[in-house]
């Protein structure tokens, strides 16, 4: 089973390019949720989905955009890349439910020059 | 507002000593969930356990065990004889009922070290 899968594994773009991140899973699960990880700074939500159709924001959302046409994808737009941009960030799925567990993508290591 | 914080940013130990992490988490939720999470070098989050607020039995599996105290709004994790392959960030995380669960906040996780 191929789980979360996240395209490309790293990226380097220079400032104000835009971009889109990756993110399908083949697990039917209903919530997809991106997250960016930094130094001290543990794991932040950027922008959640509970269902096709159905996004909403998290912590840091500036900067990003996102859709839900399938249950499958979730691509995260980086409309004008900033350096603050440069990250790890992680594409997860879980199970609708509060006690359901994340499967969590390999991460795209994004720099931003 | 919901808050973990896992004040350890680094623990070093040497193989065979037993390791705790701590983890505090704020809530005004009656209902909620904890989880931790462990992230190996290669990258990955791997899913350990999840806790929720009404079940404060401890629990053990293998070397691996969890302490959960609502009285002090805690679920450490404590590893026993710890081993290389330990080495890793380990998370912290909660996801409250009055978000619907949509929402998992993480700590600033804890990188362990365990030398051989």
């Amino acid at each position: 089973n191929a789980g979360v899968t996240q395209t490309p594994k790293f990226q380097v773009l220079k400032t104000g390019q835009s971009m889109t991140l990756q993110c399908a899973q083949d697990m039917n699960h209903e919530y997809m949720s991106w997250y960016r990880q930094d130094p001290g700074m543990g794991l932040r939500l950027i922008h959640y989905s509970v269902g096709a159709g159905i996004t909403d924001q998290g912590e840091v959302p500036n900067g990003y955009n996102v859709s839900r046409s399938t249950t499958e994808d979730f691509p995260l737009r980086l409309l004008s890349a900033a350096p603050s941009q440069t990250s790890v960030y992680f594409c997860a799925s879980r199970k609708s439910g509060l006690y359901t567990e994340a499967f969590f993508g390999q991460g795209t290591r994004l720099t931003v020059v | 507002a919901q808050k973990v914080t896992q004040a350890q940013t680094e623990i070093s130990v040497v193989e065979k000593e037993d390791v705790t992490l701590d983890c505090v988490y704020e809530t005004r939720d009656t209902t909620y969930y904890l989880f931790w999470y462990k992230q190996p070098p290669s990258g990955e989050l791997v899913f350990l356990i999840r806790r929720n607020s009404f079940d404060e039995q401890n629990e053990i599996s293998g070397r691996y065990s969890w302490n959960f105290q609502k009285s002090t709004s805690s679920f450490n994790f404590t590893i026993t004889a710890s081993q290389v392959v330990d080495s890793a960030v380990y998370f912290c995380a909660l996801s409250e009922a009055s978000t619907g669960g949509f929402k998992t906040i993480f700590g600033a996780g804890t990188r362990l070290f365990v030398k051989a």
